[in-house]
């Protein structure tokens, strides 16, 4: 059974630093495009980062730009965020989402983690 | 900056198909798909390139496509499919994920 399971999230002061990890399971993780996606408290969902096979290409939303790095580990089928510089309005749960065709241009998530509630809060 | 606008709530009664649109100047050269979202669980993928319908999505869901808007359709709407629903596409290039801001089904 694909799973998706995310980790790391709780409180963190303004200005502080979180590293969140998504453990993933029942497919070739190696071979797919992973993505992060937030979702603010009571708000829509926002499309955060990417990351290629790899590694070797990244992308990211404008607001976190210089302040969040996605990486992974295709050994320990394992994708990350390390999240710097967090503010008020990095509030959010933090999905890690499957990216199954992106290297054909196609541009979206057919399996989602259950999410890791971040708050940014003093 | 590309944007993806959907109407923020629809309403039907059960039986009745229900109709959500989404517009954006991109879905011409972008795909769109959509999403299920129920409170306090993840979005799940029910149409995907414009149309497609992944498997264990039940038949009531389809997806169409014109000029600049695309469209989710679930015909004969039961109680269980009243949720939020996101559609999601992508600018020109490829570079930025886009998401509609949402639109809340009622099922009256």
């Amino acid at each position: 059974e694909l799973q998706l399971v995310e980790s790391g999230g709780g409180l963190v002061q303004p200005g502080g630093s979180l590293r969140l990890s998504c453990a993933a399971s029942g497919f070739t993780f190696t071979t797919y495009w992973m993505s992060w996606v937030r979702q603010a408290p009571g708000k829509g969902l926002e499309w955060v980062a990417t990351i290629k096979r790899d590694g070797s290409e990244t992308y990211y939303v404008d607001s976190v730009k210089g302040r969040f790095t996605i990486s992974r580990d295709n050994a320990k089928k394992s994708l990350y965020l390390q999240m710097n510089s967090l503010r008020a309005e990095d509030t959010a749960v933090y999905y890690c989402a499957r990216d199954p065709e992106r290297s054909s241009g196609y541009y979206f998530f057919d399996y989602w983690g259950q999410g890791t509630l971040v708050t940014v809060s003093s | 900056s590309y944007e993806l606008t959907q109407p923020p709530s629809v309403s039907v009664s059960p039986g009745q198909t229900a109709r959500i649109t989404c517009s954006g100047d991109a879905l011409p050269k972008q795909y769109a798909y959509w999403y299920q979202q129920k409170p306090g669980q993840a979005p799940i993928l029910v149409i995907y390139k414009d149309s497609e319908r992944p498997s264990g999505i039940p038949e009531r869901f389809s997806g169409s496509s014109s000029g600049t808007t695309v469209t989710l359709t679930i015909s004969g709407v039961q109680a269980e499919d009243e949720s939020d629903y996101y559609c999601q596409s992508a600018d020109s290039t490829g570079t930025y994920v886009i998401f509609g801001g949402g639109t809340k089904l009622t099922v009256l």
